[in-house]
């Protein structure tokens, strides 16, 4: 089985502060995405990565960066977290085999004071 | 351009059918999927559809994809209170490596 992990299932943090996301995939899979879903507004992609050290802009990167250093890693950063940056947070994952499919981790709801 | 619309809520009494529907626009989607969100979690991949099929049925679950009309339906068998959730409808285009999903729709079960 797929098995896609988050370092936090629940974050508070303050307006300002510097915030970390990490996400884990022990599928060995080559690419991994970070979405932000909100009530009303689904899922939307804010980055993505197809190898180490590689990322893509999705559809809303503003205000966040990522790091890929290894495969099985990819981090979301908030450099100076906002409070219209509370969210939850998904991180997924898909190997090139079976590139269309998304496995997707339990989630990291963020709250920003 | 790539959408998905979903009716945002959904509301079926236990042991009968539900039936959600989904439309997309983009005529060269490959894959059709249905993820399914519990309260608190990430969305589990529940079943998908190649785009050359018309339908996929797997135990309860029963997939129809219209092409023509770019239509797209889940139908859940005698609903039970746990398939109370989020569904989403989501769609990957063959040119494009991204998932595009709908904004999911609510399942509440009633007694």
């Amino acid at each position: 089985d797929v098995k896609v992990t988050q370092s936090s299932r629940y974050l508070v943090k303050r307006t300002g502060e510097k915030v970390f996301l990490e996400c884990v995939q022990d599928m060995d899979h080559e690419n991994m995405f970070w979405y932000r879903q909100d009530p009303g507004l689904g899922l939307r992609l804010i980055y993505f990565s197809y190898d180490v050290k590689m990322k893509e802009k999705g559809d809303i990167p503003e205000g966040y960066s990522v790091s890929r250093e290894k495969k099985e890693r990819f981090s979301l950063i908030l450099e100076s977290a906002s409070t219209n940056q509370t969210s939850m947070y998904l991180c997924a994952s898909s190997g090139d085999r079976e590139k269309e499919t998304q496995y997707f981790g339990p989630g990291t709801r963020l709250l920003v004071l | 351009g790539e959408d998905v619309e979903q009716s945002l809520f959904l509301s079926v009494r236990e042991g009968d059918s539900s039936v959600i529907n989904c439309t997309y626009t983009d005529s060269s989607s490959t894959y059709l999927y249905w993820y399914k969100q519990e309260p608190g979690a990430g969305l589990q991949l529940l079943t998908y559809i190649f785009s050359n099929m018309d339908m996929k049925q797997d135990q309860r679950l029963t997939v129809l994809l219209n092409k023509k009309d770019k239509h797209l339906s889940l139908r859940i068998a005698d609903t039970q209170t746990g398939d109370s959730a989020i569904y989403f409808c989501a769609e990957s285009i063959w040119r494009d490596d991204k998932i595009i999903f709908g904004k999911g729709t609510r399942l509440h079960i009633l007694p």
